[in-house]
């Protein structure tokens, strides 16, 4: 199974900050790599596909790069509902599909 | 738009049978791939299994053993069945829909989620 490891696994910020949180795969996985936006008691939500596609609807604030096996997410101003747990998830080989750990937001 | 509901008990007791089934609606299900993933109360996300409306499955080979993903169709709906279930099983449990035909695509449309505990 590809292993995708996401760093930091959690950290504090503030209102209007950029942050960067990176996803690393364990092996080559193209560009197959996915974006997710979680909170508490709710279902994932789809921010980023192919590593730098807005999904329909996600504000442009939410960007996304890389290829292979480094990949990142960018928010360029953090907003209060951005507070949240983010995944990343490769789509590129089925054996299975895997998640990061999770990379948790918390207001500074 | 594409709306998901899972349904199932919510306490399962211990070498039986989950059974979850995601109904479908907004949408048909006779497109794309239908999808189960897990996370286990406090921790990350484990993707099961999907179907395709054909019938044709993938699953997770850690859970390959026990797991049998299905569709109706007629009813819009999907199903899980994981056998044997033990503590380990007890988690959120989420119905999605892939965003494309293809199955090499992420998850677009989800359930709300369910929680099913495995306690005696």
């Amino acid at each position: 199974a590809i292993r995708m490891t996401q760093s930091p696994s959690s950290f504090s910020a503030s209102a209007g900050d950029r942050v960067t949180i990176t996803c690393r795969a364990s092996q080559g996985i193209n560009s197959y790599l996915a974006w997710y936006q979680q909170k508490p008691g709710k279902a994932p939500k789809l921010l980023i596909y192919g590593a730098s596609t807005l999904q329909s609807g996600v504000p442009s604030r939410f960007s996304g790069s890389g290829s292979g096996t480094e990949f990142t997410l960018t928010i360029s101003s953090l907003q209060s509902e951005d507070f949240a747990t983010y995944y990343c998830q490769q789509y590129y080989s089925f054996l299975p599909f895997t998640f990061g750990q999770g990379t948790k937001l918390e207001i500074k | 738009q594409v709306q998901l509901q899972e349904s199932g008990p919510g306490l399962v007791k211990p070498s039986e049978t989950l059974s979850l089934t995601c109904t479908v609606s907004g949408g048909s299900i006779s497109s794309s791939h239908w999808s189960w993933v897990r996370q286990p109360p406090g921790k990350g996300l484990e993707w099961i299994g999907c179907i395709y409306y054909s019938g044709s499955t993938k699953y997770n080979p850690s859970l390959q053993s026990r797991v049998t993903i299905s569709v109706d169709t007629s009813k819009n709906q999907f199903s899980l069945r994981l056998n044997s279930a033990t503590a380990a099983d007890t988690a959120v449990y989420f119905c999605a829909r892939v965003r494309d035909d293809d199955v090499y695509n992420p998850l677009e449309y989800w359930g709300q989620g369910t929680l099913i505990t495995v306690s005696s």
